[in-house]
Parts: C-alpha cells; sequence; structure tokens
C-alpha cells in the first residue's frame, strides 16, 4: 500500500517564485492536513481539510493556500516563496478527526534562496 | 487543547527498558492521549493511544494513571533502531483538533 505520497521529495527556489507541492492518499481517508518542520522544532499546522471542498487554516496559514477537490489529493500551494519557508512540509491524513491516527507521508524538504 | 511537557532528550543502551513520561497538567475529559515516533528524513509514525489505566501493543505500552495527568511510555528492550523522536499529543475525542506536536524526546540508544 502507497499510503500517502508526497511530491516532490527536494525542491530549491528562488524568493518570489510560486509552486504547488503535492500529497495523495490510497486510504479513502476524509481528514487531510498539511505541517511544517523546522530544525529542533516539532510541527506547525499549516491547513487542513475535513472533506473534499472544505479545508480550514490551522496554526500558520500565511503564506499558503490549499483547495481539496477531491478525497485523494490536497495539494499546498506556496504563492510567493520567502526565505522563511524554507522548512519540511508533512502531508498526513487520518480516518477521523480528533485523536485518530495520522498517516504521514516521508515529506518534501523545501529550500528557498 | 490540552499542553503537554515532555523531556527533551533521553540516553540509553540496547536492552534497556525506556519510559518517557509526558505532563498534560489541563488535559480534558474527552482527551485522548497518543504517542508518535519520527526518525531522521521520515514522517511521524503513530505507536500507540490510550485513554486510560494501561494499553499495550507489539511495540510499546502506555501507561496512565488514574488522574490522566501524566502518561507514559515504556519501549521494551530498545534497539539502536530506536533511537528517534518521540512526540506525546493529547486531543480531542471528536472532530477535528489542532493538534499539536511539541519539540518531542530525542531518545538516543548506544550500543
Amino acid at each position: 500500500n502507497a499510503g500517502v505520497t508526497q511530491t516532490p521529495k527536494f525542491q530549491v527556489l528562488k524568493t518570489g517564485q510560486s509552486m504547488t507541492l503535492q500529497c495523495a492518499q490510497d486510504m479513502n481517508h476524509e481528514y487531510m492536513s498539511w505541517y511544517r518542520q523546522d530544525p529542533g522544532m516539532g510541527l506547525r499546522l499549516i491547513h487542513y481539510s475535513v472533506g473534499a471542498g472544505i479545508t480550514d487554516q490551522g496554526e500558520v496559514p500565511n503564506g499558503y493556500n490549499v483547495s481539496r477537490s477531491t478525497t485523494e489529493d490536497f495539494p499546498l500551494r506556496l504563492l510567493s516563496a520567502a526565505p522563511s519557508q524554507t522548512s519540511v512540509y508533512f502531508c498526513a491524513s487520518s480516518y477521523g478527526g480528533g485523536h485518530q491516527p495520522q498517516h504521514f507521508g516521508d515529506g518534501t524538504r523545501l529550500s528557498i534562496l | 487543547l490540552a499542553k503537554t511537557t515532555q523531556p527533551i532528550s533521553m540516553d540509553s543502551y540496547e536492552g534497556q527498558e525506556v519510559n518517557i513520561t509526558c505532563s498534560h497538567n489541563n488535559i480534558a475529559t474527552n482527551d485522548y492521549i497518543t504517542w508518535y515516533q519520527q526518525f531522521p528524513s521520515q514522517g511521524p509514525r503513530f505507536i500507540i493511544q490510550g485513554y486510560k489505566t494501561k494499553v499495550t501493543n507489539e511495540v510499546a505500552s502506555l501507561f496512565i494513571p488514574a488522574d490522566r495527568k501524566s502518561s507514559t511510555l515504556s519501549l521494551p528492550r530498545v534497539s539502536l533502531s530506536d533511537t528517534a523522536v518521540y512526540y506525546c499529543l493529547v486531543g480531542l475525542n471528536s472532530g477535528y483538533s489542532t493538534l499539536t506536536f511539541g519539540k518531542g524526546t530525542m531518545l538516543l540508544v548506544s550500543p
């Protein structure tokens, strides 16, 4: 089983460029979310979705957009990349909300010069 | 959201039992306690979850006292491959909660 798949695994951008981080899951999970992890820090929630067509902001949403047109996919868009967005980005999915265990992808390592 | 406090780091040797304690003094009645493990260059992985008393699976045990203000993750006979960061999370029973991953506990297992 593929689980949660994130692409690309690595990316280097220049300040001001835009890009989309892809996330796909094959477990038919309703809930999906995006986190960022900075060195020595825990994971911080960027955006999340409780089902197709429904998204909401997490703790650090500024500079990011999301949409959820299908159950399987939850892309994260950087509108105008800034060096402060250099981080490792993780996508996760879960069967339900609350305490339901989340399944994580292996991350996208993003550097912005 | 209940805030959690856990040690920044712990050291152990192969074959020892490791206990990592997490404090969550303001845990709510409906909150569950969940532990995740994260290896370098990988996403976190669910280990175990509990509500009260003791839970055991093939990987670990979770001890929760009656007042539920703390919990202890127990890893029996650790190996080098158990070197990882362990996160304790406390979250709502229903609905989507913005679960917060703190800095976790970095466990280093040495030969």
